[in-house]
């Protein structure tokens, strides 16, 4: 059964700052995993995603993300913060063959001037 | 560039009456999502269709049904609605699953907020 595991409902950064969201996972089949961004009232946006190959996979508005199996986590980053990144975030696994999604809790960012 | 379709984007229901959601998947995509996102709450799986058949359910209330039509777009069916059922309902496409598999992307619609009251 796949899983997944936002830690930090809430994280709060400042504008420029390092951005780092984390995800662990829990799966017993290989991971397809995914980070969606939602702002308020808004649909889910993707952001990235990871299915097989590179471990770091570029995404849009300057995320990026890492797979790594041994920590079973897929961390979204940022370098430097912007104020218009500041929506809930949320991580997905695939499941089962036909690929809908099991999302994380979310995390909600805010970015402070 | 299309994106998924859904319609209304807001509802306003009363309990024990009936709603009907509708979605419009991107052209090309024979794979439809449900979700139902409660407040403050993550997604979670209703049912999804593929080639207008039921590919997988989740946890849809045995009050709701759904379909996909030969144009591929989707109705889902809410009975007997409940203060509980209040919500924000997406619905995603994706082309074929067999291409990308469950790496296919899910692209969302803005969604319908439903309202029971």
């Amino acid at each position: 059964a796949q899983s997944v595991t936002q830690l930090g409902s809430h994280v709060s950064v400042s504008e420029g700052a390092l951005v780092l969201l984390r995800c662990n996972y829990s799966s017993s089949v290989p991971p397809y995993l995914f980070w969606y961004v939602q702002y308020p009232n808004q649909g889910l946006q993707l952001l990235l995603k990871y299915t097989t190959g590179a471990t770091l996979v570029k995404g849009i508005n300057g995320f990026e993300a890492e797979f790594k199996k041994s920590e079973t986590s897929f961390h979204l980053t940022k370098p430097s913060a912007h104020m218009s990144d500041a929506a809930e975030y949320f991580c997905a696994v695939s499941r089962g063959s036909q690929g809908n999604l099991i999302f994380g809790k979310g995390t909600k960012l805010s970015v402070k001037p | 560039a299309a994106g998924v379709i859904q319609s209304p984007r807001h509802l306003i229901k009363e309990k024990r009456e009936t709603a009907t959601l509708k979605c419009y998947p991107i052209p090309r995509h024979d794979t439809v999502y449900w979700y139902q996102q409660g407040p403050g709450q993550d997604p979670q799986f209703l049912i999804s269709f593929y080639e207008k058949m039921q590919s997988d359910k989740g946890s849809i209330p045995d009050r709701f049904s759904a379909q996909q039509f030969s144009d591929y777009h989707s109705e889902l069916n809410m009975s007997s609605l409940e203060l509980g059922d209040s919500a924000l309902y997406f619905c995603a496409s994706s082309p074929s699953w067999w291409v990308g598999g469950r790496g296919a992307e899910a692209f969302f619609g803005q969604g319908t907020r439903l309202t029971v009251v």
